[in-house]
């Protein structure tokens, strides 16, 4: 069975850091597209962050420069390490898995197929 | 970056009636290379984490009732429901999967009249 637990959200001053971890189980998330995607209180869903299988990472604009994505293959968890934590990053954070197909046309990135249950991220002073 | 517009972003709807939200992107989400259109359509019930319903812009994910249907081309999109149910609330999103950064709708927050 697919799982994926996130934890390590917490209270932090503006200006302060924090590690997201994302657990995963019944999966390898070194073989898949991995995201982090965020929903402040009350508002939509943002996406803030993927690493690939093979290990290339892009970012939101509005997160490039302070957060940084990476995994584990040896306990096979996902990672965000946030820095410079402003008002604005206040959100449950989400992971979403995305399976990943090489086709004669090239890598497609499938849809977000698993969500973990989210883990609180206030940043406030 | 692509941006995703939704109408209505509230929905009441009764049980047992159809109802319908769009969705439409800045360009166009067909990858002329592959054929595919890269639309997604996620359910965020109360409380809960999103779940996908429908992904490249008609196909059911597993376990989705047949009476979500998901249909549209280029960058005009819809999700229909054929007869509401109770369980169906909670607030529809759609997603372009075509390019990073990846981008959702508003949301559309469908509630029982």
């Amino acid at each position: 069975e697919v799982q994926m637990v996130e934890s390590g959200g917490d209270l932090v001053q503006p200006g302060g850091s924090l590690r997201l971890s994302c657990a995963a189980s019944g999966f390898t998330v070194s073989s898949h597209y991995m995201s982090w995607v965020r929903q402040a209180p009350g508002k939509g869903l943002e996406w803030v962050s993927v690493i690939y299988s093979g290990g290339g990472t892009k970012y939101a604009d509005s997160v490039k420069g302070r957060f940084t994505i990476s995994r584990d293959k040896s306990n096979n968890t996902l990672y965000l390490q946030m820095n410079s934590l402003r008002d604005e990053d206040t959100a449950v954070y989400y992971c979403a898995r995305s399976p990943v197909e090489f086709t004669t046309f090239g890598v497609v990135i499938h849809e977000f197929d698993y969500w973990g249950r989210g883990t609180l991220v206030t940043v406030s002073s | 970056d692509i941006v995703m517009t939704q109408t209505p972003l509230s929905l009441p709807v009764t049980p047992g009636e159809p109802a319908s939200i769009s969705c439409k992107s800045s360009q166009s989400l067909l990858d002329s290379g592959d054929g595919n259109t890269y639309l997604d359509w996620y359910l965020q019930k109360p409380g809960l984490s999103p779940q996908l319903l429908i992904h490249t812009v008609s196909y059911r994910a597993s376990g989705v009732p047949a009476r979500f249907s998901g249909s549209g081309s280029g960058s005009d999109f819809t999700l229909k429901i054929s007869r509401v149910e109770a369980e169906d609330v909670g607030v529809y999103y759609c997603m372009q999967r075509i390019e990073f950064p990846r981008t959702f709708g508003q949301g559309t927050k469908v509630e029982i009249k």
